[in-house]
């Protein structure tokens, strides 16, 4: 089954205990994404990768670290978390930025910082 | 992106079609209408998406004005399980590929 796996589903954890949300693909999509949700402000774009090595600033990309190795993978790095960053997380992944295709999106990370 | 512009709630009969609308009227000749839902709390769903042709696929059918500053998203039978809410959203060429969710339409499927 064509889908982005993300794990986990939900994390608790500590201020400035550093942390990796995994993202995996298996449509070897071009294009992925990292978004986080919170209440009143929908989703909003953290990073993005257009393809291995490629990566660039979404619209918050502050306080994140994202990695493209390899096409399949694209990882969420949280170096020094901080309550702020608890959210809800989506990865997203597309053929490609010029395709029309929808985006395809996990079933989310549900993080908390205390 | 075009902004777009939906109704915050909508009520439907299960069983019934459900008929969504969306406003774009600054959409550029080039920029297609896209159509996502997200069922509580899990990642958004793709639905459809259109140019200026209508569209039909196992989901739903896209209905895009002759102008293109309008779109409906329609669900022929609306079940239970279609109880979301859904975005219209018009991606511009800049924007990289990062999707601006607005608000979205509330839709309540009531048996």
């Amino acid at each position: 089954e064509a889908q982005v796996t993300q794990n986990p589903r939900y994390l608790i954890t500590v201020t400035g205990k550093k942390l990796t949300v995994t993202c995996s693909q298996n449509m070897n999509h071009e294009y992925m994404s990292w978004y986080r949700q919170d209440p009143g402000l929908g989703l909003r774009q953290i990073y993005y990768s257009m393809n291995v090595e490629v990566t660039d600033k979404g619209d918050v990309p502050e306080g994140y670290k994202v990695s493209r190795k390899e096409k399949r993978n694209f990882p969420l790095i949280l170096e020094s978390p901080s309550p702020n960053q608890t959210s809800l997380y989506f990865c997203a992944s597309r053929v490609s930025l010029a395709s029309r295709g929808g985006y395809t999106f996990g079933s989310g990370t549900r993080l908390t910082v205390v | 992106d075009a902004k777009t512009t939906q109704p915050p709630s909508m009520d439907c009969a299960e069983g019934r079609a459900a008929n969504l609308p969306c406003n774009h009227s600054t959409i550029s000749g080039n920029e297609y209408v896209y159509w996502y839902r997200q069922i509580h709390s899990q990642g958004p769903q793709y639905i459809i998406h259109g140019l200026k042709n209508n569209e039909t696929n196992e989901m739903a059918s896209l209905i895009i004005t002759e102008d293109r500053k309008s779109s409906t998203l329609i669900l022929p039978h609306a079940t239970l399980r279609d109880t979301a809410v859904y975005y219209c959203i018009v991606p511009s060429g800049g924007s990289q590929g990062n999707l601006i969710f607005g608000k979205g339409t509330k839709l309540s499927v009531k048996p």
